[in-house]
Parts: C-alpha cells; sequence; structure tokens
C-alpha cells in the first residue's frame, strides 16, 4: 500500500538560512509526487509537483524538491528561508492508475530572527 | 476565476446533531474530493466524486457520513448523529479530471468542533 513519511514533526531555522523538508515514500511503481503548505487555518496550496523527467523540481515560493529513486525521497529545499515560510508542509504520492492523494503527516516550520 | 468554496468555515455542533458542510468546485471542475485533518495529522482522504456519482468512498466511516454532489449545486458531505471524535477539518478539493497526476485545488476547510 501506499504510504508517505515526513520524519520530522517540527523543524525550527534561522530566517536566512537554508532548509530541507524529508520525505520518504513507498510506492511500486514512479509515483506522482507533490508538496503542499499549509498556514495556520488556511487550506492546502501546491509548492510543486512531480511526474516525470528532470528529477529537480522547480516549485513556487522559491521552492525545489528532488525525486531521489533509489532511496523513494522527494526532499523539499529552499536556499534561504523567510519567516513568511513559516507554516505547515505536507509530501503526498498520487496514484498513477488512479485518483488518490496520500498526505504525510505533515512538517511543522518554525522560522526564528 | 474564484478557488475552491467551502461554507461554513467554522460550525459547532452538540453531540447528536446533524452536520452539513458544502463545497463549490472551481469552475470547470467536475471532479471533488472530501478530505478530513484531524489536529496534528495530515490529511485522510474520505470520498471522491464526480457529478451524481460517488466514486470511490472507501476513505469514508461505515456509519453516519454520506457525500452527494448532484447535477446542479455544491457537493454536501453530511455527518448525522455528530459525535465528539468527528471534531476535525474537513477540506474539499476539486480538479478538471479525476487521474492521479492532476493537480487538486484544496478549499479553505471546514473546522467543526462537536461539544
Amino acid at each position: 500500500a501506499q504510504s508517505v513519511t515526513q520524519p520530522d514533526i517540527h523543524i525550527t531555522v534561522s530566517e536566512g538560512a537554508s532548509l530541507e523538508l524529508r520525505c520518504n515514500y513507498s510506492y511500486g511503481a514512479t509515483p506522482y509526487l507533490f508538496w503542499y503548505v499549509q498556514s495556520p487555518g488556511q487550506g492546502l496550496q501546491l509548492l510543486l509537483k512531480y511526474f516525470s523527467g528532470d528529477t529537480l523540481v522547480q516549485g513556487i515560493k522559491g521552492f525545489e524538491a528532488e525525486f531521489k529513486r533509489s532511496q523513494s525521497s522527494f526532499n523539499l529545499r529552499k536556499p534561504s528561508v523567510h519567516w513568511s515560510d513559516a507554516a505547515e508542509y505536507f509530501c503526498a504520492v498520487g496514484d498513477t492508475g488512479g485518483f488518490k492523494t496520500i498526505f504525510g503527516a505533515g512538517t511543522r516550520l518554525f522560522v526564528k530572527a | 476565476n474564484a478557488g475552491v468554496m467551502q461554507n461554513p468555515r467554522h460550525l459547532v455542533r452538540r453531540r447528536g446533531q446533524e452536520a452539513r458542510l458544502r463545497c463549490s468546485p472551481m469552475k470547470g471542475h467536475s471532479h471533488v474530493y472530501w478530505y478530513r485533518q484531524l489536529p496534528e495529522e495530515g490529511l485522510k482522504f474520505m470520498v471522491y466524486l464526480q457529478k451524481e456519482n460517488i466514486i470511490d468512498e472507501s476513505g469514508m466511516p461505515k456509519e453516519r457520513f454520506s457525500a452527494e454532489f448532484p447535477k446542479e449545486g455544491p457537493s454536501i458531505l453530511r455527518i448525522q448523529q455528530v459525535v465528539r471524535g468527528d471534531s476535525a477539518a474537513y477540506f474539499c478539493a476539486s480538479s478538471e479530471s479525476g487521474r492521479g497526476r492532476e493537480t487538486q485545488y484544496f478549499g479553505p476547510g471546514t473546522r467543526l468542533l462537536v461539544l
């Protein structure tokens, strides 16, 4: 069965520092992979997605993610974090044979001045 | 182009009452998904609907929960005889097609509190 693991429940980084949020998935084939961001009290906004092709994906707000098949990972990165990036981040895997999207439990990002 | 709309944004019910949550998909989208987010958890898939059809309800609790997406009007998630454990944020998403690679656009959610 498909699953998504985000090992870090909380992460705190200083403003201006680099960021990497980890995501590991379990899926039998090449999955569709997504990163979403959720600000407090809001819905989810898509940051980026991977379907095929170049394994380094660029997204909005300066985020990027790299698909590594050998590690079953799709980590999210940003070179310089801004205070407005404080939010909860969800990694998700889509079923290539259908429509279901399975979400990880999320990583809450705190940004300190 | 308006995004996915959900109402109400907040809903308070007493145990045993009914909760009705509404979702209007983005214009041009005919596929709707409902998710539930419990505190400190990720989103859990509940049900996938197209107009007038339930395609997959494998994530729906067997009792008290139902969903519909009529030909006209919004999609409705109905919870009968609510219990405290139903307190959660319920998110609706829509997409243009139902393929797994299709981006789902999320509404702001309905926060249900059961007293």
